[in-house]
């Protein structure tokens, strides 16, 4: 089945600071990449996706990059603010419409 | 409001106790998921319902039993648990058409606490 890694676990920066979070994954069939964020005590919810069919997408302060030969995609914050304290989990669209989700990161953005 | 509604929020519940989680949609999506989440590990898999037919179960002990009514309503069925089974139990759904994945809506979970 699917396998998806993700790095780091931990991730510290400076407000304003850019943040790196890759994840990879083993099936080349997979084609559905979001992110997820959860904050402490709530839900994950979807930041931002993106289709095997492109190989970047941004939106606002977020972006995703995508590159299917290497089988690897990751998520790249600008100009933190300390609000963007969470975990991040990155997914990989299986065969049935469900998720298999990474470990999660989880970035502290310090003031 | 989340559209997707779990109850309890907490529960604590003995190893011979019988309880239920309910997850409730209101999106008028066809596919609902049951995901464990444990204190440093992924989101877990458990269930899933495609037009309230089961096509996963991911290996998932029989003490943990699904139920899906309709395709706004799924039911976990918990009997004779473990103290490792503790963890936040997390109910989604999503608009599957077969043929390409589409995001996922939690709710906001169930914290099961087995003593």
């Amino acid at each position: 089945g699917e396998n998806v890694e993700q790095h780091p676990s931990t991730l510290s920066v400076q407000e304003g600071d850019s943040a790196v979070i890759k994840c990879t994954y083993s099936d080349s069939a997979s084609n559905y990449f979001p992110w997820y964020k959860q904050e402490l005590g709530k839900r994950p919810q979807l930041i931002i996706d993106i289709r095997s069919n492109v190989g970047e997408k941004k939106d606002q302060r977020i972006a995703v990059t995508l590159n299917k030969t290497a089988k690897h995609f990751s998520l790249h914050i600008t100009e933190t603010q300390p609000e963007d304290s969470a975990v991040y989990f990155c997914a990989v669209g299986g065969s049935q419409g469900n998720l298999i989700f990474g470990k999660g990161t989880k970035l502290s953005v310090k003031p | 409001e989340t559209g997707v509604t779990q109850t309890p929020r907490h529960l604590v519940m003995g190893m011979t106790n019988k309880k239920s989680l309910k997850c409730e949609q209101h999106l008028g999506h066809n596919a609902m998921y049951w995901y464990k989440q444990s204190a440093k590990k992924p989101l877990e898999l458990m269930f899933v319902y495609n037009f309230k037919e089961q096509t996963e179960n991911n290996s998932v002990p029989s003490r943990f039993s699904p139920e899906c009514p309709n395709s706004s309503h799924l039911f976990l069925h918990l009997h004779t648990l473990q103290p490792e089974d503790s963890a936040l139990y997390l109910c989604a759904s999503s608009q599957a058409d077969g043929r390409s994945n589409s995001p996922l809506h939690f709710g906001n979970g169930t914290r099961l606490t087995v003593t």
